[in-house]
């Protein structure tokens, strides 16, 4: 089965250090989100592409999150600096953009900020 | 700002019992609804609601979208152990011209917990 491909599973850190989490998408598909999960907050978009541009980011906080996809096989989720209120999982999806259904999440990035 | 609701937050029951799982939303744009199971890991799909009225089933779940009552139920018979996890419900809401799909605003979900 094809799959979305996060890495790392696991990241602890210590607050003011950079985060990057890294998203291959299912090959072919052209959408590509970013979510955070936490227990307060569930699920909240935080970023989303299509054909690798940037659709809406408006979930992301700017000043310290930046989302990127630098070719179609590849999404990056960076934070600087790192706060321990980002703790978080962090999800990517990806799909075939042209419906609301077929949309497959990766495993998550398990972020602890320390 | 869109806003989702579910009901209960958890649950805990038996096996063999049924349960009921209610979605409420208030979105803009609204499109489709969609509900996802999590068990440890990520979200999978389960069903998308796009017209009032209409149930959706899967072997022992099943679902139906009131779009007059901003609402979503999803069904479970006969539960099992495996059924255990957190169901989600998730609006599509695009943006004004239409073309974002997949653009989904999720609630906090409702942990079921099925007892042997």
């Amino acid at each position: 089965d094809a799959r979305v491909t996060q890495t790392p599973r696991h990241k602890v850190t210590e607050m003011g250090q950079e985060v990057t989490m890294r998203c291959q998408p299912i090959l072919g598909h052209n959408t590509v989100f970013w979510y955070r999960q936490t227990m307060m907050q569930g699920l909240e978009l935080l970023a989303y592409f299509r054909n690798r541009a940037p659709l809406d980011d408006s979930g992301m906080p700017k000043d310290r999150f930046s989302a990127e996809m630098p070719d179609a096989t590849l999404a990056t989720l960076k934070i600087q600096p790192s706060e321990p209120r980002d703790s978080a999982v962090y999800f990517c999806a990806s799909g075939p953009g042209a419906r609301d259904y077929g949309y497959t999440f990766g495993s998550g990035t398990r972020l602890t900020v320390v | 700002e869109d806003k989702v609701v579910q009901s209960p937050l958890s649950l805990v029951v038996h096996e063999g019992d049924t349960v009921t799982l209610n979605c409420s939303y208030e979105v803009t744009n609204f499109r489709s609804l969609l509900w996802y199971k999590q068990e440890k890991k990520a979200p999978t799909f389960l069903f998308m609601l796009t017209s009032s009225g209409i149930e959706k089933k899967s072997g022992r779940l099943s679902s139906i979208l009131d779009k007059k009552e901003l609402s979503s139920i999803l069904n479970i018979t006969a539960t099992q152990t495996g059924d255990s996890a957190i169901y989600l419900c998730a609006p599509s809401s695009p943006n004004a011209g239409g073309t974002s799909y997949g653009k989904l605003t999720f609630g906090q979900g409702t942990i079921l917990t099925v007892h042997p």
